[in-house]
């Protein structure tokens, strides 16, 4: 069974930096590209960022330059660095599994949560 | 970026109704759509992708249509538990984008 379980949201001050981790199971790991998607408080989807098999990496524009993706694929795991957070970072952050032979993202995590408060 | 405008914003319908949401999109992306449900407090899952290709485990009542810029998704002989918000996905090219959403509700 495919499971992705994410941690490290908690409150955070303004300016501040908070590394969220994904731990992946149930796969091979190392083959599937890998995403992070986040959802501000009582609005939609946002994709924040990708990153390949092979280590290809995109940003979206609001987090560009802020926020790193990574990846160990020793420990099935996936990352993202967050750092100068905003307001506007305030959101559940979700992880999610890219599909083979296309990006939509076919299993996520149950998310968490990151507070920035000012 | 690339624009995905679903309507409507919110549809209630009552049990066995078939319902029908559209996605738009700002410029052609094949068939590189997938549909989403979410159901309150949970993470979304993934319904269609390929813009008609059902998910594994998804009920048949769901079916998804389109291409280029104009895509649907239908659901058929609604159940209490379809009471969730979709959201249309293009992954033609980066950034990945989705639709505002659509909140379903059963009376």
């Amino acid at each position: 069974e495919v499971q992705l379980v994410e941690s490290g949201g908690t409150l955070v001050q303004s300016g501040g930096s908070l590394r969220l981790s994904c731990t992946a199971s149930g796969f091979i790991f190392s083959t599937y590209d890998m995403n992070w998607v986040r959802q501000a408080p009582g609005m939609g989807l946002e994709w924040v960022s990708y990153i390949s098999a092979s280590g290809t990496i995109v940003y979206a524009d609001s987090v560009k330059g802020r926020f790193t993706i990574s990846r160990d694929n020793a420990k099935n795991s996936l990352y993202l660095q967050m750092n100068s957070l905003r307001g506007e970072d305030t959101a559940v952050y979700y992880c999610a599994r890219g599909g083979k032979g296309g990006s939509r993202l076919d299993y996520w995590g149950q998310g968490t949560l990151v507070t920035v408060s000012s | 970026a690339i624009w995905m405008t679903q309507s409507p914003s919110l549809r209630s319908a009552s049990t066995g109704d078939r319902v029908t949401i559209s996605c738009r999109v700002t410029q052609d992306i094949s068939t590189y759509l997938a549909w989403y449900q979410q159901r309150p407090g949970k993470a979304p899952e993934l319904l269609i992708y390929a813009a008609s290709t059902l998910q594994s485990g998804v009920p048949s009542r769901f079916s998804g249509s389109g291409s280029g810029t104009d895509f649907t998704l239908t659901i058929s002989g609604l159940l209490s538990e379809d009471s969730a918000t979709y959201y249309c996905q293009q992954y033609y090219t980066f950034p990945f984008t989705f639709g505002q959403g659509t909140k379903l509700e059963i009376k």
